[in-house]
């Protein structure tokens, strides 16, 4: 088992929809980042996290430390956010990032 | 400007060659890393440079060598390349120490193939 989770691992979507993608991690973490990378395969950050909520356009982040839980939230959706969207961890003492397998977004129009 | 920026983009070579990639950000900060995403797309940390210093080694075969001659540059040299190093390498920085309380800031890759 990862120590960090991603679901689902592909998700299709209509443009316009709402999308969730959900991260788990195993132990308690100090921050928390999401990542995204374009078919073209670069890598923006989009959000770092340690707590509460952050929004940024159509695009909200949630994070509950309580429940080793984080949710990356897409609304009206639209194909330019097709890409695949990462979340990585601090873990606990580890002193470096661990990312989960990622999450194949495709919006269709 | 673009903030950071990897050369070559492109690098195909053969089994047992020596190569280079190298690293510039143009931030200001202080961490820079690298991390190797293979074709399962899964990203994982290999090295960490803080203002020249090495702070993260990663398991990494020896064969694989940082050097970061001012905090601006972290360049990695493979010696002996083997097929499994085929993949993409990532540059990153971040203004922070350990990369849990600072954004970070990717260049745009380079995919090594190796025949």
């Amino acid at each position: 088992k990862n120590e960090v989770e991603q679901s689902p691992q592909n998700l299709t979507a209509q443009e316009g929809e709402f999308i969730t993608i959900n991260c788990s991690y195993s132990v308690g973490i100090s921050a928390l980042h999401w990542l995204q990378q374009h078919p073209g395969g670069g890598i923006v950050s989009l959000f770092m996290l340690s707590s509460g909520k952050k929004k940024h356009g159509r695009l909200i982040a949630t994070i509950n430390i309580q429940e080793k839980h984080s949710s990356l939230h897409i609304t009206a959706s639209h194909p330019r956010d097709s890409a695949v969207y990462i979340c990585a961890v601090k873990l606990g003492s580890n002193y470096k990032l661990t990312f989960g397998k990622g999450t194949l977004l495709t919006v269709n129009p | 400007d673009t903030a950071v920026s990897q050369t070559p983009k492109y690098l195909v070579t053969q089994m047992g060659n020596d190569k280079s990639i190298k690293c510039e950000q143009n931030l200001g900060h202080d961490t820079m890393y690298w991390y190797k995403q293979d074709s399962k797309k899964f990203l994982k940390i290999m090295f960490s440079y803080n203002n020249k210093e090495l702070i993260i080694n990663e398991t990494v075969p020896n064969r694989f060598s940082p050097k970061s001659p001012d905090k601006a540059h972290l360049n990695l040299h493979i010696n002996s390349l083997e097929l499994g190093d085929s993949a993409v390498y990532f540059c990153a920085s971040s203004q922070a120490r350990l990369a849990n309380t600072g954004e970070l800031f990717f260049g745009e890759g380079s995919r090594l193939t190796v025949l």
